[in-house]
């Protein structure tokens, strides 16, 4: 079966500081994509990044990297030197190439504080 | 400018009457997918389609149904048989396969479906 699941219901950081979200999925297949999703108040989805499954380097993108470690099957999201615009829900996400089927994790409210 | 577009952004209905949810892409995407929002659960995929006259269940297809005649359209009719239909509804598309560089799936601004 595939699965997300992302046990942190709420998170806050300080601005400028550094905060981690975690996520964990489970798949028996071999071709998969695993994404972080940021939904703002306006409920807009919009991908913060994402990683090959068998792509042994952690993506970044600029203030955002991930900590793939495929044998957890854990894919958390490391957000550095955060900001206020960064304050949203965060999707952890995962796609199976063998069925097509994208499904996500329950969320994580993130809040930053000035 | 291509996108999505999912239409109405609110939608009011009474119980015990189906309705139907637009969802329409101009990125000629030939994945479309159907998640239903509700707080604290996340997003939960009711259906998904990856080509046309063909769509599969996703984990909570019951009182959901859908069509796919055309690419870029992929309506979800919300039947009187769901029986906690009021929930946020988010449409979304991707190509079919997830291996080009910097592919990802593309969201609508979601429906705000209500039923009193």
């Amino acid at each position: 079966a595939q699965t997300v699941t992302q046990s942190q219901p709420e998170m806050s950081v300080q601005e400028a500081e550094t905060v981690t979200l975690s996520c964990t999925y489970d798949t028996s297949e071999s071709d998969y994509y695993l994404f972080w999703y940021k939904q703002p108040p306006s409920r807009q989805m919009i991908l913060v990044i994402r990683q090959e499954a068998y792509k042994q380097q952690n993506a970044t993108e600029n203030r955002f990297s991930v900590n793939f470690q495929k044998a957890a099957k854990s894919f958390s999201l490391k957000i550095s030197d955060s900001q206020l615009g960064d304050a949203a829900m965060y999707f952890c996400a995962s796609y199976s190439g063998n069925t097509g089927k994208l499904i996500f994790g329950q969320g994580t409210t993130l809040q930053v504080k000035p | 400018d291509g996108g999505i577009t999912q239409s109405p952004k609110y939608l009011f209905r009474k119980e015990g009457q189906n309705v139907t949810l637009s969802c329409e892409q101009n990125l000629n995407h030939d994945a479309m997918y159907w998640y239903r929002q509700d707080p604290g659960q996340g997003l939960r995929l009711i259906y998904y389609s990856q080509i046309v006259n063909d769509f599969q269940k996703g984990d909570i297809a019951e009182g959901y149904s859908v069509s796919r005649e055309k690419k870029e359209s992929f309506p979800l009719t919300v039947t009187s048989a769901q029986k906690n239909p009021t929930a946020f509804y988010l449409c979304a598309s991707s190509p079919l396969a997830m291996t080009g560089l910097n592919t990802e799936a593309f969201f609508g601004q979601g429906t705000r479906l209500t039923v009193v």
